[in-house]
């Protein structure tokens, strides 16, 4: 049980364009998911936290224009980079967590690696 | 705030010999503790945590994890390593109380060899 994916796992994009990534809690219904980034070979940075039907909170530093976080039901949160440019090159990786059983676990999905070309 | 100290970068180790990727955090509440590994290009998986009780945590694929409240240190050990455990390995933390913000350390890449 416990499983998060992602989708796509991996995007090439020309700058300037838009892309959508998917979060999807497949066995469990998830309250709370959360937007990390991770640059080559450096640790994971919490982007923002989305609760289902709620707006995103977004960490400090994060434009939340240019990263727009959707969780529009228990299962699925989507990260749009808008206008994306060759600096936002990365590795965005998504985790859910919820009560009861899985309470104080966040779930991580596979990753998507995206590049701005 | 939370913060999370891995010193090592790197960790290079010969198979079947044992390993200790150390980890201490810094707060000024009641914690929880996590090791996560992540393999190349992929997500992160839970290796173990803790959260209460007994100080020595098992997690999985033959790890452990010493709570030290003394010493805020949190190191997780391995007696026998495999090839297969060439990762990266990260330690978190967070609140044991309200928001769930997971603060990661900047990670240790174990490379165990033949």
């Amino acid at each position: 049980g416990a499983v998060v994916s992602q989708h796509p796992s991996w995007v090439i994009c020309k700058s300037g364009t838009s892309v959508k990534i998917e979060c999807r809690s497949l066995d469990f219904q998830a309250t709370t998911m959360f937007w990390y980034r991770q640059f080559p070979k450096q640790s994971l940075m919490l982007m923002a936290t989305s609760n289902e039907g709620s707006k995103a909170t977004y960490e400090q530093g994060v434009e939340k224009d240019k990263f727009l976080i959707n969780h529009a039901s228990l299962t699925l949160s989507t990260l749009t980079v808008t206008s994306a440019h060759p600096e936002d090159s990365s590795f965005y990786i998504c985790s859910a967590t919820t009560s009861g059983r899985f309470t104080d676990t966040q779930y991580f999905g596979p990753g998507t690696r995206l590049t701005v070309l | 705030a939370q913060s999370v100290t891995q010193l090592d970068s790197q960790v290079p180790v010969f198979e079947e010999a044992p390993v200790e990727l150390r980890c201490n955090y810094s707060s000024s509440v009641s914690v929880y503790l996590f090791w996560y590994v992540q393999y190349p290009n992929q997500g992160l998986q839970l290796l173990l945590k803790y959260l209460s009780g007994s100080t020595l945590v098992k997690g999985i694929n033959g790890f452990e994890a010493e709570f030290n409240k003394s010493q805020t240190s949190f190191h997780l050990r391995k007696p026998s390593v495999h090839i297969s455990d060439t990762a990266e390995y990260f330690c978190a933390v967070r609140r044991s109380t309200g928001f769930q913000k997971l603060v990661f350390g900047t990670g240790t890449r174990l490379l165990v060899s033949p």
